[in-house]
């Protein structure tokens, strides 16, 4: 079964300054998903950003970012200016890229708590 | 607009009582989702369903159950078999095959007194 690991249960950071989550998998595939999430106080699960795993370029939107490195199975989420507003959990996920027909589902890491320092 | 709707958002369950939560979505999505969110343990999986009439456990499906009547709604049913219910439920339906994320309900909370 895949496992997504996320080893920083809460990271801080300065308004307008840049910080980086981190996510490891454990995959056998060549090729799947990875997402991440944004669940901010309201609870309301948000997607920040896709990257598909035969793709090399790293997926990138708006201010959000990824270093996506295969063989390491490494997915780490950059946010560069942070704001008030990016305050949040923050969840990696993994999903297969064949979904009919067998297990199905995206598999969550445990999450990181971001805080925005004023 | 689409996009899924849970309801309630609070939900009280006695002892020894069922409950159902109910979700639908107007999305057209084949693919609908349940999980369970807990404090330090990310997401886990309940149930999930391709198609309607048809429906996989997850990895925490003891203690619950699940229709998939129409395509639009799945509901959960939290049965007095589950333990520790007490949690915050999301949720999500998907497009199959194309490897998209989840668009996710905004959740029911569910507490036991």
């Amino acid at each position: 079964a895949q496992t997504v690991t996320q080893s920083q249960p809460e990271m801080s950071v300065q308004e307008a300054e840049t910080v980086t989550l981190s996510c490891t998998y454990d995959t056998s595939e060549s090729d799947y998903y990875l997402f991440w999430y944004k669940q901010p106080p309201s609870r309301q699960m948000i997607l920040v950003i896709r990257q598909e795993a035969y793709k090399q370029q790293n997926a990138t939107e708006n201010r959000f970012s990824v270093n996506f490195q295969k063989a390491a199975k490494s997915f780490s989420l950059k946010i560069s200016d942070s704001q008030l507003g990016d305050a949040a959990m923050y969840f990696c996920a993994y999903r297969e890229m064949y979904s009919g027909g067998g297990a199905d589902g995206l598999t969550f890491g445990k999450g990181t708590h971001l805080i925005i320092q004023p | 607009d689409g996009g899924i709707t849970q309801s309630p958002k609070y939900l009280f369950r006695k002892e020894g009582q069922n409950v159902t939560l109910s979700c639908e979505q107007n999305l057209n999505h084949d693919a609908m989702y349940w999980y369970r969110q807990d404090p330090g343990q990310g997401l886990r999986l309940i149930y999930y369903s391709q198609i309607v009439n048809d429906f996989q456990k997850g990895d925490i499906a003891e203690g619950y159950s699940v229709s998939r009547e129409k395509k639009e709604s799945f509901p959960l049913t939290v049965t007095s078999a589950q333990k520790n219910p007490t949690a915050f439920y999301l949720c999500a339906s998907s497009i199959l095959g194309l490897g998209l994320g989840y668009t996710f309900g905004s959740g029911t909370r569910l507490t036991v007194v």
